[in-house]
């Protein structure tokens, strides 16, 4: 069983561009949270989704930022116009069911020149 | 502000001996999960702790939760190079997020 995958791994960006996350879940699990970690500091939650559905945003900034997780494919985090404040690593995490353990991928290292 | 705050921030040790780091947190919590995060890398999942439980094991590892001071150790008994990585206390509040706290970074030395 393959674990949580994220893709690119290493994105590189100029301000202005956009970003795109990808992330695929661990097969079977069908909630996926976002989260972003900034050097030498702790995840901080972005997003919580389920198939085809937002449930808490509440993490995430109101601007440029935005995800989605459709029904066949892969979720995305997509970040526009991005900046260097932006620079992080963002990790996507899986898990089957609401209140059980969730499971990181690797990870996106975005860096905006 | 961050719901898991660790401690010690940094703790070195040397091979063989056992590592406690501790986690304090602030609000009624379902759950308690540690992670280990490699630097530059992912975070794997170590232990997941329910508010009904006040003690798991696993391999090496010991985890405490204390619902009422609102805390949790883990232990890693007889330490290993390569057990040297930050580890993550995350508390789930609405079953949603993990809050995080800002880790403490293990140095395991031969």
């Amino acid at each position: 069983n393959a674990g949580v995958m994220q893709n690119p791994r290493h994105l590189v960006r100029r301000r202005g561009q956009e970003a795109r996350l990808r992330c695929s879940p661990m097969k079977g699990h069908s909630h996926v949270y976002w989260y972003r970690q900034l050097p030498e500091e702790g995840l901080k939650f972005m997003v919580y989704l389920q198939k085809e559905n937002i449930i808490d945003e509440s993490g995430m900034p109101k601007e440029r930022f935005s995800a989605e997780f459709p029904k066949e494919g892969p979720s995305i985090l997509r970040i526009q116009q991005v900046v260097r404040g932006d620079s992080a690593a963002y990790f996507c995490a899986s898990s089957p069911d609401l209140q059980e353990t969730q499971y990181f991928g690797p990870g996106t290292r975005l860096l905006v020149l | 502000s961050q719901q898991g705050e660790e401690d010690p921030q940094a703790l070195s040790i040397q091979e063989g001996e056992n590592a406690t780091m501790n986690c304090s947190y602030k609000t009624s919590i379902n759950n308690l999960q540690w992670y280990r995060q490699n630097s530059g890398r992912g975070l794997v999942h170590l232990i997941l702790i329910r508010s009904n439980e006040r003690e798991k094991h696993s391999g090496r590892l010991r985890v405490t939760l204390d619902t009422s001071k609102k805390s949790s150790s883990l232990l890693i008994t007889a330490s290993r190079a390569a057990d040297t990585a930050s580890y993550f206390c995350a508390t789930d509040q609405a079953g949603t997020a993990l809050i995080f706290g800002k880790g403490t970074t293990l140095s395991v030395s031969s």
